[in-house]
């Protein structure tokens, strides 16, 4: 298995508070993806990265901001988290850009 | 309009029996296309990319049709274990894949 590592894994917090999740990689590839699964919808990105400091917006990126300093870590923030965006979150990684994506764990996240 | 679309499911089949699924995809420009497998609660996996000239895996095969833009995935000789939810993914040669909601199998003994 890829070795990517999402954490926390599971977490529950209230509205109107900040929320950083945190996805690591061991496997030096140059692009990472946040992804958020909601039932109905399957699994829409968030944010991707091609890059140290290079990331773009996804399809559902209102509320979340990306930042990557560094190859190995790529972290997900919710700024101030609502309702809306209780989800299971996947990080997934990729060599090359248009070749299979190797998924985390997930983060499961309650914004009560 | 999505950019992928997949019928839901379930399908319910016995062990043995083989089953297809189909996927539509949107954006006659896109190149690569993979099915995926993930079961409950858990993380999508690899299942197998899908080549323009149909490729298998041991029970599984993997078909495109451009023209109709639409990808398959055959199953023969189902297992139990085989049960999960099946997601075909399309990207469009830049950054960005697109998911389907995913095809529930559920295969009874």
């Amino acid at each position: 298995d890829a070795g990517i590592t999402q954490s926390p894994r599971h977490k529950v917090t209230e509205t109107g508070t900040p929320v950083t999740l945190r996805c690591h990689q061991t496997e030096n590839h140059r692009y990472m993806y946040w992804y958020r699964q909601d039932p109905g919808h399957g699994l829409r990105l968030i944010h991707y990265s091609y890059g140290v400091k290079d990331t773009d917006k996804g399809e559902v990126s209102d509320g979340y901001s990306v930042s990557r300093s560094k190859t190995e870590d790529f972290l997900l923030t919710l700024e101030s988290a609502t309702s809306s965006q209780t989800s299971v979150y996947f990080c997934a990684i990729s060599k090359v850009r248009n070749q299979p994506q190797h998924f985390g764990d997930g983060t499961r996240l309650s914004i009560l | 309009r999505k950019e992928v679309e997949q019928d839901p499911g379930p399908f319910n089949v016995p062990e043995g029996a083989t089953v297809a699924f189909n996927c539509t995809y949107s954006n006659s420009a896109s190149q690569s296309f993979f099915w995926y497998r993930q079961d409950c609660r858990k993380e999508p996996k690899l299942l197998m990319s899908v080549y323009s000239s149909g490729n298998e895996d041991g029970r599984f095969t993997a078909q495109l049709n451009r023209a109709s833009q639409y990808i398959s995935l055959l199953i023969r000789d189902s297992k139990l274990s085989d049960s999960a939810t099946y997601l075909c993914v399309v990207n469009n040669n830049f950054n960005k894949f697109y998911f389907g909601s995913g095809t529930k199998l559920n295969v009874k003994p």
